[in-house]
């Protein structure tokens, strides 16, 4: 098993430019999420899925979108990238929405 | 809301000590609890789940325990070996709508010195 795994690593983009960062797990994990990471603020929930065509919002959406095409996997998607979403991204799954959750690599994005 | 916190911000200890890492939230009401350790410029490894009907989960050197009822959980790490250094992070699962959530502590970062 890869687990959950990130592409890409590290990006930079410009503001307004827009991308999307992928996210796949091949656990057959119903349940994945998206989090950001900054210094001094933790770790907090963008969006999540509790299955193929499910989404919902979490603490910090805007700016960002995603999708749930499949199970295995879970882009998120930035429409306009701005400075305040330099960040690093962790994707994230579980069996199911209680259970233990896994993280992958990390997206290390700067937006200039 | 639930909070998460987690005191000391920073831990250097010898290697050797046996050492205990504190996390505490708001609100009992939880679904489970988790300890992750994150290396720099790394991910997040899962390290031990406890659900709220537990007390503790064991893995190898770690300890976990959890009391609800006071909102704590410690994390124990047996004779601290130089490749524990590491961010520990703990965060808790609520019930609800948004029961996968997780909501993060800002961590401990530890440091065992040689």
């Amino acid at each position: 098993n890869a687990g959950v795994t990130q592409t890409p690593k590290f990006q930079v983009l410009k503001t307004g430019q827009s991308m999307t960062l992928q996210c796949a797990q091949d656990m057959n994990h119903e349940y994945m999420s998206w989090y950001r990471q900054d210094p001094g603020m933790g770790l907090r929930l963008i969006h999540y899925s509790v299955g193929a065509g499910i989404t919902d919002q979490g603490e910090v959406p805007n700016g960002y979108n995603v999708s749930r095409s499949t199970t295995e996997d879970f882009p998120l998607r930035l429409l306009s990238a701005a400075p305040s979403q330099t960040s690093v991204y962790f994707c994230a799954s579980s069996y199911s929405g209680g259970g233990e959750q896994f993280f992958g690599p990390g997206t290390r994005l700067t937006v200039l | 809301k639930q909070e998460v916190t987690q005191i000391p911000a920073a831990l250097s200890v010898p290697e050797g000590e046996n050492l205990v890492l504190n996390c505490s939230f708001t609100d009992s009401a939880i679904y489970n609890l988790q300890w992750f350790r994150q290396d720099p410029g790394k991910g997040l490894t899962s390290l031990l789940l406890i659900q709220s009907s537990q007390r503790e989960q064991t893995s190898g050197r770690l300890n976990a325990s959890l009391d609800k009822s006071s909102g704590r959980s410690t994390l124990y790490i047996a004779a601290s070996q130089p490749g524990d250094s590491a961010t520990y992070l703990c965060a808790v699962r609520l019930y609800g709508g948004s029961q996968g959530n997780l909501i993060f502590g800002k961590g401990t970062k530890l440091s065992v010195k040689p």
